[in-house]
């Protein structure tokens, strides 16, 4: 299995533009996080989901932001519009809860100028 | 909701040394507490993890230990190497069924030679 995979790795943006990061899951892995990562917050937990049900979605930000798992080997994180406060790197990560070790992809570092 | 603290935020070692990193955790429920390492540029990757049945918990250099009356478990490395040089994340869960992986905020880890 490759592991987690996102696209894009590198995005950046305007202010006021859409942004969308996609993340595929280990094949099998029926739990699905999101979380972003700066310098002032660490690894924040925005969405998780469970057989492709959102089940905590607490820590979204705003409603700017938005998240869908319309499979189990795909999910969006969605960012409309977005803003330059938005910059960081968005992690996906899941899981199988038989070993309950989380793998992570390796990141979509987002610039919004 | 779990709440989960780390401390230092920044570490600063000799090669040889050894390094603790502290982290507390508020929901009794949790039962599960992983250790990741993010080296510059990297996704995060787990190194270590202790189940709540279980007070301490060794791989080579690396031990956790657990209290479960006081809620806090600390990360101890040995013999430090450059290499140990990193990101190092605590988190806290509940696992079987409910598994909200919940991060500290990271402590910096610099081994000096």
């Amino acid at each position: 299995d490759a592991g987690v995979i996102q696209s894009p790795r590198h995005e950046v943006t305007e202010m006021g533009q859409e942004v969308t990061l996609r993340c595929k899951p280990i094949s099998g892995h029926d739990y699905l996080f999101w979380y972003r990562q700066t310098m002032m917050r660490g690894l924040e937990l925005l969405i998780y989901f469970n057989n492709n049900v959102p089940i905590d979605d607490s820590g979204m930000p705003e409603d700017r932001f938005s998240a869908k798992m319309p499979n189990a080997s795909f999910s969006t994180l969605k960012i409309q519009p977005s803003e330059p406060r938005d910059s960081a790197v968005y992690f996906c990560a899941s899981l199988d809860p038989l070993n309950t070790e989380a793998f992570f992809g390796q990141g979509t570092r987002l610039t919004v100028v | 909701g779990e709440n989960v603290e780390q401390h230092p935020s920044t570490l600063s070692v000799q090669e040889g040394d050894s390094a603790v990193i502290k982290c507390t955790y508020s929901d009794s429920a949790s039962n599960y507490f992983p250790w990741y390492k993010q080296e510059l540029g990297k996704r995060p990757q787990l190194i270590i993890d202790i189940r709540s049945n279980v007070g301490e918990k060794k791989d080579q250099r690396i031990a956790v230990t657990l209290n479960k009356t006081a809620k806090h478990f600390s990360l101890h490395i040995t013999e430090t190497q450059p290499e140990d040089s990193a990101v190092y994340f605590c988190a806290a869960s509940l696992s079987g069924g409910y598994n909200k992986l919940i991060f500290g905020a990271g402590t910096r880890l610099a081994v000096h030679p």
